[in-house]
């Protein structure tokens, strides 16, 4: 999972605030990946995105989320107004197309709301 | 039906014995097919990736794919203490009509090593 990075990796946030997580991918992978994780439970898929297109948003809430991948910069996963139900690990994986490629992983952020 | 399924453990099995791991996977047309690995508190790490019916080994790792049984597995020979972990079966689903493949994960099986 070398290269793909996210940050902070850790988040507290109050309930009602917003949380901003950020995932670079590796060099040269234009495809990102945004997971959630509860504690001893499996990832569940949360958005895939290309550059500028968000290609399947059907694991993404339909309030309070949202996900881009500008042209420039870091895939960004918004959490608004959070409550307690959203303290989870979020993990980004990156590709660099579709298809039979492998995805890594970042280290994840650990998002925490008191 | 789950579109991936896994049995969540933990499964035990002795220091150097073999562990098998199964999954199965609901989308037929699915091609890609990968195993990760995940300690706990850390993100997952790709072990092993299988497009093709049959065996495919790497080190102490194989991966097994029968597309017709819509089953992968992944077997650990030699297992170690430092293999417990949970193991994420991960499948690629056909592309939809962009063709574009998402990638849905197992909720992974436990694997405990005992000395």
């Amino acid at each position: 999972n070398a290269g793909v990075m996210q940050n902070p990796r850790h988040l507290v946030r109050r309930r009602g605030q917003e949380a901003r997580l950020r995932c670079s991918p590796m060099k040269g992978h234009s495809h990102v990946y945004w997971y959630r994780q509860l504690p001893e439970e499996g990832l569940k898929f949360m958005v895939y995105l290309q550059k500028e297109n968000i290609i399947d948003e059907s694991g993404m809430p339909k309030e309070r989320f949202s996900a881009e991948f500008p042209k420039e910069g870091p895939s960004i996963l918004r959490i608004q107004q959070v409550v307690r139900g959203d303290s989870a690990a979020y993990f980004c994986a990156s590709s660099p197309r579709t298809g039979k490629t492998e995805a890594f992983f970042g280290q994840g952020t650990r998002l925490t709301v008191v | 039906q789950k579109e991936v399924e896994q049995n969540s453990g933990p499964l035990s099995v002795p220091e150097g014995a073999i562990a098998s791991l199964n999954c199965t996977y609901s989308d037929r047309g699915s091609q890609s097919f990968f195993w990760y690995r995940q300690y706990s508190g850390k993100s997952p790490e790709l072990i092993m990736s299988i497009y093709s019916n049959g065996d495919k080994e790497d080190g102490r790792f194989t991966a097994q794919l029968n597309k017709a049984s819509q089953y992968v597995s992944l077997l650990i020979r030699d297992s170690q203490p430092s293999d417990s972990a949970t193991y994420l079966c991960a499948v690629n689903h056909p592309p939809n009509s962009g063709g574009y493949q998402k990638v849905t994960f197992g909720t992974g099986t436990k694997l405990q090593v005992i000395p």
